[in-house]
């Protein structure tokens, strides 16, 4: 049981490039989120999928889009990445109201 | 815009001190607030979750209250260790959506 995993951990992009930002979950929950943590911001809400087959924008969602492409896996994509995207990309998961957060790793996001 | 504060930014006790942190939201439709709990270069990790106006958990020293109608709730940790060292994180949800708003959490270094 792995839980929430991430991929890639750490990127390197120049800036206009694209990519694409996996997130999976083992643990059969309901909704799946990203954030990304910015020094002095928190972790501040970019897109959520509340169930298969929806996604809502959060917080701050320019910039990216989302597929919740089956129950297990939620993307995120930059289609032309800016500096301002630097950050530290988090994945989350959870089942139902009385549930948590469960977290992936992080993944560091660098453009150039 | 649903705004969530913690209070105080950072903080550094004496192993052994108890300790407390506030973390302040909307008091109206209020759905959910979770209490994280994230050490430096890894992901956050849930404390507990509070659903009900009075709810009182407790984990080993780690305790926390809430009260929905004035919109707060305290974080408390007893007799504070030096592996208590990291960051506190509030999240709350507002009713009729699946959002999760973060506070910047409250850095708590413990001294030996």
């Amino acid at each position: 049981n792995a839980g929430v995993t991430q991929t890639p951990k750490f990127q390197v992009l120049k800036t206009g490039q694209s990519m694409t930002l996996q997130c999976a979950q083992d643990m059969n929950h309901n909704s799946m989120y990203w954030y990304r943590q910015d020094p002095g911001m928190g972790l501040r809400l970019i897109y959520y999928s509340a169930s298969e087959g929806t996604t809502d924008k959060g917080e701050v969602p320019n910039g990216y889009n989302v597929s919740r492409l089956n129950k297990r896996e939620f993307s995120l994509r930059l289609e032309s990445a800016a500096p301002s995207q630097t950050s530290v990309y988090f994945c989350a998961s959870i089942q139902d109201r009385g549930g948590t957060q469960y977290f992936g790793p992080g993944t560091r996001l660098l453009v150039l | 815009i649903l705004n969530v504060e913690q209070s105080p930014q950072s903080l550094h006790v004496q192993e052994g001190d108890s300790t407390n942190f506030t973390c302040s939201f909307p008091s109206s439709n209020f759905y959910a607030l979770h209490w994280y709990r994230w050490e430096t270069a890894k992901s956050p990790e849930a404390l507990f979750v509070m659903t009900l106006n009075g709810d009182e958990k407790k984990k080993g020293r780690i305790s926390a209250t809430l009260n929905t109608k004035e919109g707060y709730s305290y974080l408390y940790i007893k007799g504070s260790q030096p592996e208590d060292s990291a960051t506190y994180l509030c999240a709350f949800r507002p009713s009729g959506t699946y959002k999760y708003i973060f506070g910047t959490g409250t850095r708590l270094k413990v001294l030996a």
